[in-house]
């Protein structure tokens, strides 16, 4: 089915291990999205990119690097993990860049990352 | 501090039984978008509103936008064990442009 898909589902590091998170969506969006969620804390907005080419900081950036590989991929990377990184990370897409009311963002199944 | 601000943070109710959860802010938002999220899945859009004072109705679920777009509004009307999730608002403030900003949720279970 066409939508936001995200590998690994799950994944356990040691303190100061890398990894990179990847995103790829079919739906021919614009922006892409990095959230992270955390209990009774909401999304948090990590990274974004508005458009093939870009890329923001959102909220919560420290700790992160992203990469727009091309117009379906955006990419989360971990140079030093640490367990504050510990959560449930989610990309998602939109059409545009701006909101869309009607389609509004198209969110992955997650990748639930746990740092030791 | 959480720009948007969800209540209650949990509900447990039984089927049947109506619920009102709100989502308020200071901020002025462009449109504010609700989301159903099931465990180990990621939030789907259940409606958009941009309108002041707006009400949409999907079925037995009343969304409505605060006439100064600062805050919402979802009631349920005789809730149902299918309804159980975390629902999220969502807003988008007129300064960020493209970017949401998520409530904390509200994680309602309607017991049978």
């Amino acid at each position: 089915n066409a939508g936001v898909t995200q590998t690994p589902k799950f994944q356990v590091l040691k303190t100061g291990q890398s990894m990179t998170l990847q995103c790829a969506q079919d739906m021919n969006h614009n922006s892409m999205y990095w959230y992270r969620q955390d209990p009774g804390m909401g999304l948090r907005l990590i990274y974004y990119s508005a458009s093939e080419g870009t890329t923001d900081k959102g909220e919560v950036p420290n700790g992160y690097n992203v990469s727009r590989l091309n117009k379906r991929e955006f990419s989360l990377r971990l140079e030093s993990a640490a367990p504050s990184q510990t959560s449930v990370y989610f990309c998602a897409s939109s059409p545009q860049g701006t909101v869309d009311p009607i389609y509004g963002y198209t969110f992955g199944s997650g990748t639930r990352l746990t740092v030791v | 501090t959480q720009l948007l601000e969800q209540s209650p943070q949990f509900l447990s109710i039984q089927e049947g039984e109506n619920l009102t959860v709100y989502c308020n802010s200071s901020s002025v938002f462009s449109s504010l978008q609700w989301y159903r999220q099931e465990p180990g899945e990621g939030p789907v859009l259940l409606v958009t509103v941009v309108t002041g004072g707006e009400v949409k109705k999907l079925k037995r679920l009343t969304f409505q936008f605060g006439d100064a777009r600062k805050d919402s509004s979802l009631h349920i009307t005789a809730a149902q064990p299918g309804d159980t999730g975390l629902y999220l608002c969502a807003g988008d403030e007129e300064t960020s442009g493209s970017r949401l900003t998520f409530g904390e949720g509200t994680q309602l279970t309607v017991n049978p």
